[in-house]
């Protein structure tokens, strides 16, 4: 299996703040990662694909970048709508998810 | 509009057996991969297994290999997840997912079905 691990687990941040979220993978995947957010009780969304496209109808300040094992989620402007749990998944073979990073409003 | 339709929550008992369902609309049926994934209280998302149902092509996560079984009825377009002896340790959420054709993230999702398995 390819293991994902997020850095951090858990972020607290301010309205407007820029956030990055990492996600390293255990082994080369490429450009195969996608990027999804969380609210309580709801299902996931997915944000991002292929590491850095964007998902239809996803707000621009939400970007993704890496190739490899190395990817960051980018957030440029806080919304309080954005706080929320994100995973990492890559889509290189059987998916795997990360565990995820919980952000917090500060 | 594209939209996957999951069952209604279930309470169950350990060693019942469960099916669940998910019902696809607003999009070619047959064309994308269907999946489910688990997310257990407060944890994170696990992958179990995914169907094609143009010709129930279907692959599990080593996971979950017999452990549950993934089944279709495309003349209803509806996704089955099924367990044939409940543990207390199948309490999640489950949803069902649609797999983007480009590659294998998931661009639609379930509501999600909790099941609560408990004596």
């Amino acid at each position: 299996d390819i293991q994902m691990t997020q850095s951090p687990s858990s972020v607290s941040a301010s309205v407007g703040d820029r956030v990055t979220i990492t996600c390293r993978a255990s082994q080369d995947i490429s450009i195969w990662l996608a990027w999804y957010q969380q609210k309580p009780g709801k299902a996931p969304k997915l944000l991002i694909y292929s590491a850095s496209s964007l998902q239809s109808g996803v707000p621009s300040r939400f970007s993704g970048s890496g190739s490899g094992t190395d990817f960051t989620l980018t957030i440029s402007s806080l919304q309080p709508e954005d706080f929320a749990t994100y995973y990492c998944q890559q889509t290189n073979r059987f998916p795997t998810f990360g565990q995820g990073t919980r952000l917090e409003i500060q | 509009e594209v939209q996957l339709v999951q069952s209604g929550a279930e309470v169950k008992k350990p060693g019942e057996s469960l099916k669940i369902s998910c019902k696809g609309s607003g999009y070619s049926f047959t064309s994308y991969w269907i999946g489910w994934v688990r997310q257990m209280p407060g944890k994170g998302l696990e992958w179990m297994g995914i169907i094609y149902p143009g010709d129930s092509d279907t692959r599990y996560s080593p996971s979950f290999q017999g452990q549950v079984t993934i089944s279709v009825d495309k003349s209803i377009s509806t996704a089955y997840l099924q367990w044939s002896s409940l543990k207390a340790s199948d309490t999640a959420m489950y949803y069902c997912v649609r797999q983007s054709i480009a590659a294998q993230y998931f661009d639609y999702w379930g509501q999600g079905i909790l099941v609560t398995v408990s004596s």
